[in-house]
């Protein structure tokens, strides 16, 4: 069965950090685009961050919100994404979601969310 | 950064309703545009994708259709299981952007 299992979130101050992190299993991690979405309270879906299969050298994008804070990452040997989250706001609070994407550029498999609370 | 808007944001329905959402973007898409279902507590649903393909495993009764910047999801036969809240998305261009999402409840 193929699946995303996400874990590392948790409570932290304001200009904290903390790691994401997302274990794929059933299929191969290289091969695909890999996003971070999240879910904020109140305030719908938002895209977070992207690498690209390792086709294409696990290039990255970022949504301006994060850009500068959040680097997402890889470890082929452990099949796993990560999602290193530095100067941490109150507006990150969130549940961050790990997704496989597919050929078509279209999310096929979603992680079932860990969440992150930013606060004093 | 193209902007996705839905409406309505929320409506009633009921069981064996016919449901329309609609998703319009800022600019026009040709094709990468996604809707996924939403159940509180839950991790989102891949529905359909690039504007009118189902997703393995989605009942045939969830539909996408349209073109340029206007976008419909359709629910022929609104099942007790469907009442969610349902996202469209575009992934054309980046940033990834998603509509504010459409909550169905139950009349």
């Amino acid at each position: 069965e193929e699946q995303l299992v996400e874990s590392g979130g948790g409570l932290v101050q304001p200009g904290g950090s903390l790691r994401l992190s997302c274990a794929g299993s059933g299929f191969t991690l290289s091969d695909h685009y890999m996003d971070w979405v999240r879910l904020a309270p109140g305030r719908g879906l938002e895209w977070v961050a992207r690498s690209r299969s390792k086709s294409y050298s696990y290039t990255t994008e970022y949504a301006a919100s994060v850009k500068g804070r959040f680097t997402i990452s890889r470890d082929e040997s452990k099949t796993s994404v990560y999602l290193q989250m530095n100067s941490l706001k109150t507006e990150d609070t969130a549940v961050y979601y790990c997704v496989r994407l597919g050929p078509s550029g279209n999310y096929e498999n979603w992680g079932q969310g860990t969440l992150v609370t930013v606060s004093s | 950064d193209i902007q996705m808007t839905q409406s309505p944001s929320s409506l009633s329905a009921s069981v064996g309703d016919r449901v329309t959402i609609t998703c319009r973007a800022s600019e026009g898409i040709h094709n990468d545009v996604a809707w996924f279902q939403q159940k509180p507590g839950k991790a989102p649903k891949s529905l359909i994708y690039d504007v009118s393909s189902m997703q393995s495993g989605v009942p045939p009764r969830f539909s996408g259709s349209g073109s340029g910047t206007d976008f419909t999801l359709t629910i022929t036969s609104l099942q007790p299981e469907d009442f969610a809240t349902y996202y469209c998305q575009q992934y054309q261009s980046y940033p990834v952007t998603f509509g504010p999402g459409t909550k169905v409840d139950i009349q």
